[in-house]
């Protein structure tokens, strides 16, 4: 098993509709979670971390399942601008140093 | 804040050339990475670097090599290119190593013919 997983899409959505995406991660003793936007060509950045209680920012909520050993994104109400590759890192125990998802990709139509 | 500044954007070398990709920042942290992105793929680590004097060895770290004589610049030494090094590389700052953001550069578009 892959140490992070993502679906790597595309996800195809009308603009207004609620779209979820999941990362899996292997490694049990991982300690903090985020989620990066990267636009086409563009670099990675942080759209916004995980906490463990599950955090909301505007129409964007993470949460975080340690049982299951994944992490969600979702967008309610997405917007033709949130269209980009969604790549979600997660830092293991050992090195502290994130490991990235292949990302996954969203494309909002009209 | 110019934030992390990467030289040059774009480069196409011969097989077998080298050079230096730059990569610098001004928040002063303490922390700086290289990655590599392939089409489709996820950033894979390099190399890394916790302070002035110290890197060590990422994910991927064959064909390159790093140095850290300031906090500020973090260059990546390609010796020898290969069409396999043919990516897009990032490089980038955090202020902690555990639990922080990470701040990108633009990137180096290269191509290996």
């Amino acid at each position: 098993r892959k140490e992070v997983e993502q679906d790597p899409g595309p996800f195809n959505v009308p603009e207004g509709a609620t779209v979820a995406f999941n990362c899996t991660y292997s490694n049990s003793a991982s300690q903090s979670f985020f989620w990066y936007r990267q636009d086409c060509r563009k670099e990675p950045k942080l759209l916004m971390s995980v906490y463990s209680s599950g955090n909301e920012d505007g129409r964007f909520t993470a949460q975080l399942n340690r049982a299951s050993q994944y992490i969600s994104l979702l967008i309610r109400d997405s917007k033709l601008s949130d269209s980009a590759t969604y790549l979600c890192a997660v830092e293991s125990g050992g090195s502290y140093i994130p490991t990235f998802g292949r990302g996954t990709s969203l494309i909002v139509h009209p | 804040n110019a934030g992390v500044t990467q030289t040059p954007k774009f480069r196409i070398l011969k097989i077998g050339q080298s050079m230096t990709l730059q990569c610098a920042q001004d928040m002063n942290h303490n922390y700086m990475y290289w990655y590599r992105q392939d089409p489709g793929m996820g950033l894979k680590l390099i190399y890394y670097s916790v302070g002035a004097g110290i890197t060590d060895k990422g994910e991927v770290p064959n064909g390159y090599n790093v140095s850290r004589s300031t906090t500020e610049d973090f260059p990546l030494r390609l010796e020898l290119a290969a069409p396999s090094q043919t990516s897009v590389y990032f490089c980038a700052s955090s202020a902690r190593l555990a639990g922080d953001e990470q701040f990108f550069g633009p990137g180096t578009r290269l191509t290996v013919l």
